[in-house]
């Protein structure tokens, strides 16, 4: 079965450092591009970038650029989504999802969610 | 950036309704488009790819439409359990983006 399977909830405070995951299965991890996607409480989704394992390609939002970084562990089938100094306004889900390149130009396996709450 | 913007917002229907969702990107985009479905606490869904092909598995009541910058999802008899959230995503050299959103209510 093809998976994207997230780490689990964080709590944080303003001004910690962060780094979640997100471990493929079932497919080939080096060969499809996964983006991060934030959604914030009751509000909608935000694409922030994409990463291609096979070679670290990676392209950001320009509204998530120096926010975040994005990277990825082809040898563990893993990739990160992490924040040097967080924020209160940080808090929301993250989703990671595979994105089809190819014909679909579109994410077709998403990962369950990471909420990250940051709060003093 | 190219912009998207879905309308309406939200919308009540009844069961058995046929339902149509607009996108509008603020530049030509071919057909790079898609459409998912979120329902609440859940992550997204992806029903439509490249406007108008339907993903494995989703039911035929749904259709896309459209080219360049208007586009179209549509749910040709509304059941109960396609009470949810829709996006629209555009792709182009690279960079995503969604639009904000229409939510479907039970009339």
């Amino acid at each position: 079965e093809v998976q994207l399977v997230q780490s689990g909830a964080e709590v944080k405070k303003p001004g910690e450092s962060l780094k979640i995951s997100c471990k493929g299965s079932g497919y080939s991890f080096t060969s499809y591009w996964i983006g991060w996607v934030r959604q914030m409480p009751g509000k909608g989704l935000e694409w922030m970038g994409i990463i291609y394992p096979g070679d670290s390609d990676t392209r950001y939002s320009p509204s998530f650029q120096g926010q975040v970084t994005i990277s990825a562990d082809k040898s563990i089938s893993t990739a990160y989504l992490q924040w040097s100094s967080l924020k209160a306004s940080d808090t929301a889900m993250y989703y990671c999802a595979r994105f089809r390149y190819d014909y679909m130009r579109a994410f077709d396996i998403w990962g369950q969610g990471t909420m990250v709450t940051v709060s003093s | 950036a190219i912009q998207l913007t879905q309308s309406p917002s939200s919308l009540s229907a009844s069961v058995g309704d046929r339902v149509t969702i607009t996108c509008r990107a603020s530049q030509g985009i071919s057909s790079a488009l898609a459409w998912y479905q979120q329902k609440p606490g859940k992550a997204p869904k992806l029903l439509i790819y490249d406007a108008s092909s339907l993903e494995s598995g989703v039911p035929s009541r749904f259709s896309g439409s459209g080219s360049g910058t208007d586009f179209t999802l549509t749910i040709s008899s509304l059941q109960p359990e396609d009470f949810a959230t829709y996006y629209c995503q555009q792709f182009n050299s690279y960079t995503l983006t969604f639009g904000g959103g229409t939510k479907v209510e039970i009339k």
